[in-house]
């Protein structure tokens, strides 16, 4: 079944413009991983938040975390073109944290 | 400082011809995980593993699929008898260890093409 929902489905955006994509989820988990795709490539970790952290920042990545509305979001501020690809929440599908349950995930597009 | 490699990148198989699909882990890391991917959809969990270990194939079909991670060598997704359906990109993961905070590192994947 699946776990992390993102929304939205699509997002087009200019350069310079913030992106938030979200993520929501259905059961309790330990952590919730965001990763981007670029096409016709592998995943890319971007940033892991632990359950009892509230927000995390990389750069300009900005995640929060929202445990009892079982929801997360990604902002990536001042985006670029190379910005632009897939981005996926990952949440851990067991106790142990070794599969992952991914959403469908948001494809951003940024125009310069 | 070489990540997952994954071999081949496209694999054209016809129908009732087998798939074999090769994961060389990050150096280091001794656990892989394989998932598959549909057009518009996200991952999916297929299987864990660790060196000669099968440890979770919970989302790994009954029948036709396979895996193994031999010690010596790079892990292996087998298919037999491949159908249309199992058109997909097949992605491979590898972590150092397990455990609820340590991030997947993926390969570029096999996209695999059934005729």
């Amino acid at each position: 079944s699946q776990q992390g929902e993102e929304d939205p489905q699509a997002l087009s955006i200019q350069e310079g413009e913030n992106a938030t994509m979200n993520c929501s989820y259905k059961t309790s988990i330990n952590n919730l991983q965001w990763y981007r795709q670029n096409s016709g490539r592998g995943l890319v970790h971007l940033i892991l938040i632990r359950s009892n952290e509230r927000e995390k920042h990389s750069g300009r990545l900005r995640v929060t975390l929202d445990t009892s509305k079982k929801s997360s979001s990604l902002l990536i501020t001042a985006s670029r073109a190379a910005d632009t690809a897939s981005y996926f929440c990952a949440t851990d599908a067991n106790q142990a944290g070794t599969a992952l349950i991914f959403g469908k995930g948001t494809t951003l597009s940024v125009s310069s | 400082n070489a990540g997952v490699m994954q071999n081949p990148r496209h694999l054209v198989r016809r129908r009732g011809q087998e798939a074999r699909l090769r994961c060389s882990p990050m150096k280091g890391h001794s656990h892989v995980y394989w998932y598959r991917q549909l057009p518009e959809e996200g991952l999916k969990f297929m299987v864990y593993l660790q060196k000669e270990n099968i440890i979770d194939e919970s989302g790994m079909p009954k029948e036709r699929f396979s895996a193994e991670f031999p010690k010596e060598g790079p892990s292996i997704l087998r298919i037999q008898q491949v159908v249309r359906g199992d058109s997909a990109a097949y992605f491979c993961a590898s972590s150092p260890a397990t455990g609820n905070y340590q991030p997947q590192h993926f390969g570029d994947g096999t996209r695999l093409s059934i005729l």
